[in-house]
C-alpha cells in the first residue's frame, strides 16, 4: 500500500521557538493532505487540508497564522508551529488520500512537547 | 457539516466475548464508512471499511453492519483477544478529496 511519512516523529521544543513537522507520500503523488490534531485520550481532529499549488484551508478555531502549511510539491507538506506554547503539544498527524473512495494513508505522526 | 456519534466510550469484555461498537453519522451523502484501531503513540491503523453500496462485511473475526436508513454502522468483533485491546474510531467521508470526520473513540479492553 501507498506509505506516507512524517518527521520528526518526536520534538521538544522551548516555549516561543517554532517547530516545523514534515509530511511526505512516498510512493504516490498526493495533490491534498489533510493534518491532524490529537490531544491524550481524545480523537483526531482536523486542523487543514493542504493543497498543493494554493492556500491551506483551516477548521474553524484553527489560527492559520500560527499553524502555517506549505504544499510545496506534489510529496511534501509541511506544518510550521510558530510561537509554540505548552497548549500546543499534541499528537500532530498527516494524512493522503489514497485515490479511491474514500481511503487515507497516515503519517506515524509527530509528538510535540513545548516546554 | 458531517458529525459522527460513537458509543460506548469505553468497554470491556472478557477474552473470546463479542464486542459491539456503535457509530451514527449525520450527512445522508456519506459513502464511506472507515473503522480505525489505534495503539499509544500509533498511527489509526485501518481494520476494515464499508462503502455505501454494501450492508455488511465481514473479515475473519471483524465484521461492519451498515443501515443507510437509519444512518449508523457498527464493528462487531468475535472471539476477542487481548491483543485488541486499543482504541477504535469509527469516521465517515463523502468524496475522496474531503477529511474524514471522526468519532470520539471507544476504549476496548479485553481481560485474560
Amino acid at each position: 500500500g501507498a506509505v506516507v511519512s512524517q518527521h520528526p516523529s518526536r520534538v521538544i521544543c522551548k516555549s516561543g521557538t517554532s517547530v516545523k513537522i514534515e509530511c511526505r507520500s512516498l510512493d504516490f503523488q498526493a495533490t491534498t493532505m489533510f493534518w491532524y490534531r490529537q490531544f491524550p485520550k481524545q480523537s483526531l481532529m482536523l486542523m487543514a487540508t493542504s493543497n498543493e499549488g494554493s492556500k491551506a484551508t483551516y477548521e474553524q478555531g484553527v489560527e492559520k497564522d500560527k499553524f502555517l502549511i506549505n504544499h510545496a510539491s506534489l510529496t511534501l507538506s509541511t506544518l510550521t508551529v510558530t510561537s509554540a506554547h505548552p497548549e500546543d503539544s499534541s499528537f500532530y498527524i498527516c494524512s493522503a488520500p489514497g485515490g479511491g473512495l474514500g481511503e487515507q494513508y497516515f503519517g506515524p505522526g509527530t509528538r510535540l512537547t513545548v516546554t | 457539516g458531517e458529525n459522527v456519534e460513537q458509543h460506548p466510550s469505553t468497554l470491556s469484555v472478557q477474552e473470546g466475548d463479542s464486542a459491539v461498537i456503535k457509530c451514527t453519522y449525520s450527512d445522508s451523502a456519506s459513502n464511506y464508512f472507515p473503522w480505525y484501531k489505534q495503539e499509544l503513540g500509533k498511527r489509526p491503523q485501518l481494520i476494515i471499511d464499508i462503502r455505501s453500496n454494501v450492508g455488511e462485511k465481514k473479515d475473519q473475526r471483524i465484521a461492519v453492519t451498515l443501515n443507510k436508513t437509519a444512518k449508523h454502522f457498527s464493528l462487531h468483533i468475535t472471539e476477542t483477544q487481548p491483543e485488541d485491546s486499543a482504541v477504535y474510531f469509527c469516521a465517515a467521508i463523502h468524496s475522496g478529496n474531503t477529511p474524514l470526520v471522526f468519532g470520539k473513540g471507544t476504549r476496548l479492553s479485553v481481560i485474560a
